[in-house]
């Protein structure tokens, strides 16, 4: 059985910081990792995607990748209360070409 | 740009009902299409994927079906539903057969009475 792993939350982390959030993965063949984010009652949005190992930066955002520890993790620097959403972690398996999603953490940024 | 219309948002059946849900996508051909469940506080449920018209793979034994009548077309439907089948229907699209991301229409909220 293939699984994605996050810590449900909430995570609280107050304005202005760093929100660090954690994903694992247990397929080590996985190539293809994403991150979504989903605001209450709405459809999840795509944030940031990663294929190789190390740090993928996008403005406030970086995506971290480490293979052989079998997780990726999302930091968000300068956290904003709009920043406040469940965020979803799903990881290609190219064993069938789909996703697996986790089941969120939810994100609370406090003013 | 791709665009995918998902309607209506909200939808409240009593037990027994059938069901018709439709998806319609612009701006690409031959996606990969999806329907996802999520139900309250909970993940994404790959419900089916379409590679193309006609071809529907199902993940989850269950009384609902699909369609791809058309290649920008994706129709979730049931006979007779269940309390069970409340939850957030999502249909997304995928840009080929390999690891590019999917995105998601807005979703149908669907309660079942």
């Amino acid at each position: 059985q293939k699984e994605v792993e996050q810590n449900s939350g909430p995570l609280s982390v107050p304005e202005g910081a760093i929100a660090s959030l954690n994903c694992t993965y247990s397929d080590r063949g996985s190539q293809s990792f994403f991150w979504y984010r989903q605001y209450s009652g709405k459809s999840p949005e795509l944030i940031m995607f990663i294929y190789s190992n190390g740090d993928k930066e996008d403005g406030r955002f970086t995506a971290q990748l480490n293979k052989a520890s079998q997780y990726v993790s999302l930091l968000i620097r300068d956290s904003q209360p709009s920043d406040s959403a469940t965020y979803l972690c799903a990881v290609f398996m190219d064993s069938n070409y789909q996703l697996i999603w986790g089941a969120g953490t939810k994100l609370i940024i406090k003013p | 740009s791709q665009t995918i219309h998902q309607w209506p948002a909200t939808l409240v059946q009593p037990v027994g009902s059938p069901l018709s849900l439709e998806c319609t996508v612009e701006g690409t051909s031959n996606p990969n299409l999806y329907w996802y469940r999520q139900a309250a506080g909970r993940g994404l449920q790959l419900l089916f994927y379409s590679v193309g018209i006609g071809q529907i793979s199902s993940e989850v034994p269950q009384n609902l079906s699909a369609s791809r009548p058309q290649d920008r077309q994706f129709i979730l439907s049931s006979k007779k539903l269940l309390l069970s089948d409340s939850g957030f229907y999502l249909c997304a699209l995928k840009q080929g057969a390999g690891n590019q991301p999917q995105h998601f229409g807005d979703g149908t909220r669907l309660s079942i009475l």
